[in-house]
Protein backbone atom coordinates (compact mmCIF):
# COMPACT_ATOMS: atom_id res chain seq x y z
CA UNK A 1 0.00 0.00 0.00
CA UNK A 2 1.34 3.64 -0.75
CA UNK A 3 -0.81 5.22 2.07
CA UNK A 4 -0.76 9.10 1.65
CA UNK A 5 1.14 10.44 -1.37
CA UNK A 6 2.26 14.07 -2.00
CA UNK A 7 3.62 15.73 -5.14
CA UNK A 8 5.87 17.58 -5.58
CA UNK A 9 8.07 17.34 -2.44
CA UNK A 10 10.32 20.47 -3.04
CA UNK A 11 8.79 23.21 -4.94
CA UNK A 12 10.26 26.92 -4.88
CA UNK A 13 7.78 29.63 -6.13
CA UNK A 14 8.14 33.13 -7.16
CA UNK A 15 5.62 35.52 -5.65
CA UNK A 16 2.96 35.87 -7.35
CA UNK A 17 2.82 32.58 -9.21
CA UNK A 18 0.04 29.76 -8.78
CA UNK A 19 0.66 25.89 -7.74
CA UNK A 20 -0.59 23.15 -7.01
CA UNK A 21 0.41 20.83 -4.42
CA UNK A 22 -1.11 17.22 -5.03
CA UNK A 23 -2.10 14.45 -2.49
CA UNK A 24 -3.93 10.81 -2.80
CA UNK A 25 -4.62 8.36 -0.69
CA UNK A 26 -5.25 4.38 -1.99
CA UNK A 27 -6.62 3.59 1.48
CA UNK A 28 -10.50 4.29 0.75
CA UNK A 29 -10.40 7.10 3.59
CA UNK A 30 -13.42 9.60 3.97
CA UNK A 31 -11.48 12.17 5.95
CA UNK A 32 -8.62 14.52 4.44
CA UNK A 33 -6.84 17.56 5.37
CA UNK A 34 -4.38 19.93 4.71
CA UNK A 35 -1.85 20.70 7.46
CA UNK A 36 0.92 23.79 7.26
CA UNK A 37 4.18 23.10 10.02
CA UNK A 38 6.02 26.30 10.72
CA UNK A 39 8.96 26.76 13.50
CA UNK A 40 7.09 26.86 16.51
CA UNK A 41 3.74 26.76 15.29
CA UNK A 42 2.89 23.21 15.67
CA UNK A 43 0.64 22.15 12.15
CA UNK A 44 -1.79 24.25 11.76
CA UNK A 45 -4.94 22.95 10.09
CA UNK A 46 -6.19 24.61 6.61
CA UNK A 47 -8.84 22.80 4.92
CA UNK A 48 -10.28 19.33 5.24
CA UNK A 49 -13.22 17.18 3.67
CA UNK A 50 -15.20 14.67 5.10
CA UNK A 51 -16.28 13.12 1.99
CA UNK A 52 -16.13 13.71 -2.08
CA UNK A 53 -18.03 17.21 -2.91
CA UNK A 54 -17.59 18.21 0.99
CA UNK A 55 -15.07 20.41 1.94
CA UNK A 56 -14.15 23.27 4.91
CA UNK A 57 -12.33 25.43 6.05
CA UNK A 58 -9.86 24.90 8.99
CA UNK A 59 -7.13 27.26 10.80
CA UNK A 60 -5.60 29.19 8.38
CA UNK A 61 -7.59 29.07 5.22
CA UNK A 62 -6.59 32.32 3.34
CA UNK A 63 -4.77 32.24 -0.28
CA UNK A 64 -5.71 28.35 -0.29
CA UNK A 65 -8.17 26.45 -2.38
CA UNK A 66 -9.17 22.84 -2.00
CA UNK A 67 -11.57 20.50 -3.83
CA UNK A 68 -12.23 17.19 -3.26
CA UNK A 69 -13.80 15.45 -6.43
CA UNK A 70 -13.29 11.93 -5.78
CA UNK A 71 -12.49 9.93 -2.37
CA UNK A 72 -8.87 9.28 -3.41
CA UNK A 73 -7.17 12.81 -4.28
CA UNK A 74 -7.79 16.05 -2.28
CA UNK A 75 -5.23 19.08 -4.15
CA UNK A 76 -4.05 22.16 -2.64
CA UNK A 77 -3.76 25.08 -4.65
CA UNK A 78 -2.35 28.36 -3.97
CA UNK A 79 -3.87 31.40 -5.74
CA UNK A 80 -1.07 33.60 -5.65
CA UNK A 81 2.09 32.67 -3.91
CA UNK A 82 3.59 34.76 -1.12
CA UNK A 83 6.46 33.83 1.10
CA UNK A 84 4.27 33.98 3.97
CA UNK A 85 3.25 30.70 2.02
CA UNK A 86 7.13 29.27 2.83
CA UNK A 87 6.20 26.15 4.76
CA UNK A 88 6.00 22.19 4.90
CA UNK A 89 2.56 21.00 3.87
CA UNK A 90 1.19 17.54 5.85
CA UNK A 91 -1.26 16.19 3.56
CA UNK A 92 -3.32 12.97 5.88
CA UNK A 93 -6.28 11.34 5.96
CA UNK A 94 -8.42 9.10 7.58
CA UNK A 95 -11.02 6.87 8.01
CA UNK A 96 -14.24 7.78 9.38
CA UNK A 97 -15.24 6.27 13.04
CA UNK A 98 -11.05 5.52 13.81
CA UNK A 99 -8.76 8.00 14.92
CA UNK A 100 -5.51 7.56 13.37
CA UNK A 101 -4.42 9.82 10.53
CA UNK A 102 -1.86 9.11 8.15
CA UNK A 103 0.27 11.61 6.90
CA UNK A 104 1.65 12.28 3.96
CA UNK A 105 5.74 12.39 3.43
CA UNK A 106 5.29 16.39 3.23
CA UNK A 107 5.91 18.90 0.95
CA UNK A 108 8.02 21.86 0.81
CA UNK A 109 6.98 25.15 -0.27
CA UNK A 110 9.79 28.36 -0.56
CA UNK A 111 7.69 31.35 -2.02
CA UNK A 112 10.57 34.06 -3.19
CA UNK B 1 -9.00 26.65 18.69
CA UNK B 2 -5.37 25.23 19.43
CA UNK B 3 -5.44 22.77 22.50
CA UNK B 4 -2.02 23.80 24.74
CA UNK B 5 0.77 22.10 25.37
CA UNK B 6 3.37 21.97 28.44
CA UNK B 7 6.24 21.88 28.47
CA UNK B 8 7.40 23.68 25.17
CA UNK B 9 10.72 21.20 25.24
CA UNK B 10 12.21 19.01 27.78
CA UNK B 11 15.92 17.17 28.12
CA UNK B 12 16.53 14.44 29.57
CA UNK B 13 19.46 11.72 30.11
CA UNK B 14 18.41 8.49 29.21
CA UNK B 15 16.24 6.31 31.65
CA UNK B 16 14.73 9.03 32.93
CA UNK B 17 10.87 10.16 32.89
CA UNK B 18 8.86 12.66 31.29
CA UNK B 19 5.41 13.72 31.07
CA UNK B 20 3.87 16.31 28.33
CA UNK B 21 0.51 17.66 29.36
CA UNK B 22 -2.16 18.80 26.70
CA UNK B 23 -5.10 21.23 27.61
CA UNK B 24 -8.26 22.68 26.23
CA UNK B 25 -10.73 25.36 27.17
CA UNK B 26 -13.58 23.63 25.21
CA UNK B 27 -14.80 20.30 25.40
CA UNK B 28 -12.72 17.61 24.71
CA UNK B 29 -14.16 14.01 23.34
CA UNK B 30 -11.08 12.51 22.63
CA UNK B 31 -7.10 12.87 22.04
CA UNK B 32 -4.69 12.39 19.85
CA UNK B 33 -1.16 11.86 20.82
CA UNK B 34 1.34 11.80 17.57
CA UNK B 35 5.44 12.04 17.61
CA UNK B 36 7.75 13.47 14.79
CA UNK B 37 11.45 12.85 14.24
CA UNK B 38 13.41 15.88 12.61
CA UNK B 39 12.24 16.03 8.89
CA UNK B 40 9.82 13.12 8.69
CA UNK B 41 5.52 12.67 9.25
CA UNK B 42 3.82 12.78 11.92
CA UNK B 43 3.10 9.48 13.71
CA UNK B 44 -0.20 8.16 15.47
CA UNK B 45 0.81 7.15 18.94
CA UNK B 46 -2.91 6.59 20.32
CA UNK B 47 -6.19 7.86 21.39
CA UNK B 48 -7.65 8.36 24.23
CA UNK B 49 -11.87 7.85 24.53
CA UNK B 50 -13.99 9.32 27.15
CA UNK B 51 -14.52 7.05 30.20
CA UNK B 52 -10.93 8.22 31.33
CA UNK B 53 -9.14 5.61 30.01
CA UNK B 54 -5.91 4.85 30.39
CA UNK B 55 -3.57 3.62 27.40
CA UNK B 56 -0.24 2.13 26.65
CA UNK B 57 2.17 1.61 23.91
CA UNK B 58 5.55 0.29 25.23
CA UNK B 59 6.81 2.60 27.91
CA UNK B 60 4.20 5.08 26.38
CA UNK B 61 1.19 5.61 28.54
CA UNK B 62 -1.58 8.36 28.52
CA UNK B 63 -4.37 9.62 30.57
CA UNK B 64 -7.50 11.65 29.36
CA UNK B 65 -9.81 13.71 31.79
CA UNK B 66 -12.51 15.14 29.79
CA UNK B 67 -13.84 16.71 32.83
CA UNK B 68 -11.11 18.89 33.35
CA UNK B 69 -10.47 18.99 29.57
CA UNK B 70 -7.09 17.35 29.74
CA UNK B 71 -4.52 14.51 28.60
CA UNK B 72 -1.63 13.42 29.82
CA UNK B 73 1.47 11.75 27.89
CA UNK B 74 3.97 9.60 29.92
CA UNK B 75 7.14 8.47 28.73
CA UNK B 76 8.90 5.91 30.97
CA UNK B 77 12.86 5.05 31.35
CA UNK B 78 13.04 6.83 27.74
CA UNK B 79 15.06 5.38 25.19
CA UNK B 80 17.47 7.58 22.70
CA UNK B 81 14.20 6.29 20.12
CA UNK B 82 12.13 8.88 21.69
CA UNK B 83 13.54 11.78 20.57
CA UNK B 84 11.31 13.64 19.04
CA UNK B 85 8.01 16.40 18.90
CA UNK B 86 4.75 14.80 20.48
CA UNK B 87 1.62 16.82 19.54
CA UNK B 88 -1.75 16.37 21.14
CA UNK B 89 -4.62 16.85 18.55
CA UNK B 90 -8.09 17.22 19.51
CA UNK B 91 -10.98 16.30 17.43
CA UNK B 92 -14.52 18.29 17.30
CA UNK B 93 -18.07 17.42 18.42
CA UNK B 94 -18.23 15.82 15.08
CA UNK B 95 -15.09 14.14 15.01
CA UNK B 96 -13.91 15.46 11.70
CA UNK B 97 -11.00 18.34 12.12
CA UNK B 98 -8.45 17.47 13.71
CA UNK B 99 -6.75 20.72 15.40
CA UNK B 100 -3.00 20.07 16.71
CA UNK B 101 -1.07 21.77 19.74
CA UNK B 102 2.28 23.46 19.10
CA UNK B 103 4.46 20.54 20.33
CA UNK B 104 6.48 19.32 22.85
CA UNK B 105 10.19 19.00 21.65
CA UNK B 106 11.75 15.88 23.58
CA UNK B 107 15.68 15.67 23.53
CA UNK B 108 16.81 12.79 24.94
CA UNK B 109 20.66 12.29 25.97
CA UNK B 110 22.49 9.32 26.18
Amino acid sequence: NAGVTQTPKFQVLKTGQSMTLQCAQDMNHEYMSWYRQDPGMGLRLIHYSVGAGITDQGEVPNGYNVSRSTTEDFPLRLLSAAPSQTSVYFCASRARGTGELFFGEGSRLTVL
Amino acid sequence: QQPVQSPQAVILREGEDAVINCSSSKALYSVHWYRQKHGEAPVFLMILLKGGEQKGHDKISASFNEKKQQSSLYLTASQLSYSGTYFCGTPGPRDDKIIFGKGTRLHILP
